[in-house]
C-alpha cells in the first residue's frame, strides 16, 4: 500500500526553466514532508522541507508547496541546472511512521 | 563530522545464502534506519531502531532482521536470500526518531543474489 505515490517517474526540463515535481498522499495524519535528492552511488540528500501548519517553503531555487485538502505537494525548482539531474524522492511522516514515494528522475537538458 | 557509514558498498551473494550489513551513524545519533530501493519500488522502509531497541518495522518477511547495539551502530540481516533481494540497502540516522530530526542517509550497500 503505497501511501506517498511519485506519478511520473521522469521528468525532463530544458537549462533555466522551471521543474515541477509532484507528490501525492493518501494519509492525513502526515504532519511533515520532505524532499531529498539523490545522484547515482550515493545517499539520498535532504533537499528541502514543510510541515502541515504551512503551505509554502522557500530555499533559494527550490519552493515546496503544500495542499493539505487535495493532499498534494509539489516542489519547483527555479532555474533549473544541469548539476539538479537526479532523482527526487518525496517523503513524509505523521507520529513514528515515515513514508517514500517511488521517485521522479529529473533530466535538466542544458 | 563523519557521515552515515555503509559496509561493504558492493556484495554479491547467492541464493539461499544469509547476509549482514553494517551501519555506523553519525557521531551522537541514536537513530538508525533501514530501507531498500529496487527500481520502481522506491524506498521501502525495513525497520527503525532508537536505543537498541526496534521502534518500527515496515512490511518485510521475518529473513529480515536487524539490530543495534550500545554504540548505536546497526546491523542488519537477511537469510535465505532470494533473487528478489537484490536492490541498494540504505540506512539513515537521527538524533531523534522521525525525518525531523536530522535524518542522514548513508551512501547504500548494494547487494546482488545470483
Amino acid at each position: 500500500d503505497q501511501q506517498v505515490k511519485q506519478n511520473s517517474p521522469s521528468l525532463s526540463v530544458q537549462e533555466g526553466r522551471i521543474s515541477i515535481l509532484n507528490c501525492d498522499y493518501t494519509n492525513s495524519m502526515f504532519d511533515y514532508f520532505l524532499w531529498y535528492k539523490k545522484y547515482p552511488a550515493e545517499g539520498p540528500t535532504f533537499l528541502i522541507s514543510i510541515s502541515s501548519i504551512k503551505d509554502k517553503n522557500e530555499d533559494g531555487r527550490f519552493t515546496v508547496f503544500l495542499n493539505k485538502s487535495a493532499k498534494h505537494l509539489s516542489l519547483h525548482i527555479v532555474p533549473s541546472q544541469p548539476g539538479d539531474s537526479a532523482v527526487y524522492f518525496c517523503a513524509a511522516s505523521g507520529g513514528n511512521q515515515f513514508y517514500f514515494g517511488t521517485g521522479t528522475s529529473l533530466t535538466v537538458i542544458p | 563530522k563523519a557521515g552515515v557509514t555503509q559496509t561493504p558498498r558492493y556484495l554479491i551473494k547467492t541464493r539461499g545464502q544469509q547476509v549482514t550489513l553494517s551501519c555506523s551513524p553519525i557521531s551522537g545519533h541514536r537513530s538508525v534506519s533501514w530501507y531498500q530501493q529496487t527500481p520502481g519500488q522506491g524506498l521501502q522502509f525495513l525497520f527503525e531502531y532508537f536505543s537498541e531497541t526496534q521502534r518500527n518495522k515496515g512490511n518485510f518477511p521475518g529473513r529480515f532482521s536487524g539490530r543495534q547495539f550500545s554504540n548505536s551502530r546497526s546491523e542488519m540481516n537477511v537469510s535465505t536470500l532470494e533473487l528478489g533481494d537484490s536492490a541498494l540497502y540504505l540506512c539513515a540516522s537521527s538524533l531523534g526518531t522521525g525525518l525531523s530530526d536530522g535524518y542522514t542517509f548513508g551512501s547504500g550497500t548494494r547487494l546482488t543474489v545470483v
